[in-house]
């Protein structure tokens, strides 16, 4: 499978704990992007990375919230003293180079669960 | 506003029907459309795009269709079928000098055999 990738699957997490995700985009990709999706609603944009630069970030990106894509490559997501409204799917998507915007590709995300 | 809005939260039709999920987007600089498709536990998958230099694009069995005059958009299934049944999201990328891509809180398309 040479799709985007996401570990772990589900996480369950004690409120005040840390937690990090890992993404591994399609390899040709060099965009690589963070979205966090809650029931019912679409998904919210968090980051994104242009090869290993961090170009992007949202502004309700909690400074609990980090970001890195140290070779370009993968990425992980920390989130740091987890709170209860932190749960959700973090879906994390690459795209190819080019103007204009291209279609993302999804994984199917990590599901986080903070009690 | 941040996310691009829908007129109907579901839609539900019978096997064989065309379905029209519709959308409206709130940023008149967009300049790129796409069309998500998310079923149970999986991330939103591609079902097709369009630039607004065009206001009609035709895949197998999908059209995207946009209304730049009053911000529309719109992805016609034609004979739905049973594996079409899931969210459908409509997104932008309100060009910036990023890519950012928006989404809308999405669709949820029932189709009864």
């Amino acid at each position: 499978d040479t799709g985007v990738s996401q570990d772990p699957r589900h996480k369950i997490t004690k409120r005040g704990q840390n937690v990090t995700f890992r993404c591994d985009p399609i390899s040709e990709h060099n965009r690589l992007y963070w979205y966090r999706q809650t029931l019912g609603q679409g998904p919210e944009f968090l980051t994104y990375f242009q090869n290993e630069a961090q170009l992007e970030k949202s502004r309700l990106l909690s400074d609990r919230f980090s970001a890195e894509r140290p070779k370009g490559s993968f990425s992980t997501l920390e989130i740091q003293r987890t709170e209860q409204g932190d749960s959700a799917m973090y879906l994390c998507a690459s795209s190819l180079p080019g103007t204009g915007g291209s279609p993302l590709h999804f994984g199917n995300g990590t599901r986080l669960t903070v009690t | 506003g941040e996310n691009v809005g829908l007129h109907l939260p579901t839609l539900s039709v019978q096997e064989g029907d065309n379905s029209i999920i519709n959308c409206a987007y709130s940023n008149s600089a967009s300049d790129y459309f796409i069309w998500y498709k998310q079923e149970s536990g999986k991330g939103p998958q591609f079902i097709i795009d369009i630039r607004s230099n065009m206001d009609k694009r035709q895949g197998q069995r999908v059209t995207v269709l946009l209304n730049k005059t009053v911000k529309h958009l719109s992805l016609q299934i034609a004979a739905t079928q049973p594996g079409d049944s899931a969210v459908y999201f409509c997104a932008e990328n309100p060009y910036t000098g990023g890519f950012k891509t928006i989404f809308g809180a999405g669709t949820r398309l029932f189709v009864k055999a």
